[in-house]
């Protein structure tokens, strides 16, 4: 019954390291969004897609990147890791142009990735 | 800005009935939400208001006055699942922004 997977649960990596986080949903969903969550500071949105091959910035996209080649999958990458990156990633989609008055435009989270960076 | 504020810690006992506090700034508002985490997990869904008034939902209530930005979530008959953090969040133009957390202590 899992609907928004995410490819690691745990990671370490090291400064200057490439990372890469994976995030695939199955529930056909147009908006896909990334998060990390720091004690503190709560979930801050990083970037969203409301499209394939669409991107937003969102508050605090400085040293990532996106990409949304496929509908289903939603990968966030650390271009150069640094230890102030060293946080919990979380995914969400969410279906329905934003706008619409309704309910439905309810985020679902994957479990996260704890990413460390050393 | 977004500003969404929130208390960071309560404590309440079983069974009681507790209410969670959610202020924000209502510029560019377009729906409350309110979703539910347990240590270790990932957030989840409780309610979502657009109108003001009270939406009620078993245990769980939350209500909405928007010329206030002001929101709370209800909790009746506490139990001890549902300590967890408690999450506000403001809907705005394509994108949800979080509050910081409320997390619930509940004791026997």
């Amino acid at each position: 019954d899992v609907k928004v997977t995410q490819s690691s649960r745990y990671l370490v990596k090291r400064t200057g390291e490439k990372v890469f986080l994976e995030c695939v949903q199955d529930m056909d969903h147009e908006n896909m969004f990334w998060y990390r969550q720091d004690p503190g500071l709560g979930l801050r949105l990083i970037y969203f897609s409301y499209d394939v091959k669409m991107k937003e910035k969102g508050d605090i996209p400085e040293g990532y990147s996106v990409s949304r080649e496929k509908k289903e999958r939603f990968s966030l990458i650390l271009e150069s890791a640094s230890t102030n990156q060293t946080s919990m990633y979380l995914c969400a989609s969410s279906t329905l142009a934003w706008g619409k008055r309704s309910g439905a435009n309810v985020l679902t989270f994957g479990a996260g990735s704890r990413l460390t960076v050393l | 800005g977004q500003n969404i504020d929130q208390p960071t810690e309560m404590t309440a006992t079983e069974g009681a009935i507790v209410q969670i506090n959610c202020t924000y700034q209502t510029s560019g508002f377009n729906g409350l939400f309110w979703y539910q985490q347990h240590a270790g997990e990932a957030p989840t869904f409780l309610s979502y208001n657009v109108l003001d008034g009270l939406e009620e939902k078993g245990r769980f209530s939350s209500f909405l006055s928007r010329s206030k930005g002001y929101s709370y979530l209800l909790l009746k008959e506490l139990q001890m699942k549902d300590s967890a953090s408690y999450l506000c969040a403001k809907g705005g133009f394509q994108k949800l922004v979080f509050g910081t957390g409320t997390r619930l202590l509940v004791s026997p």
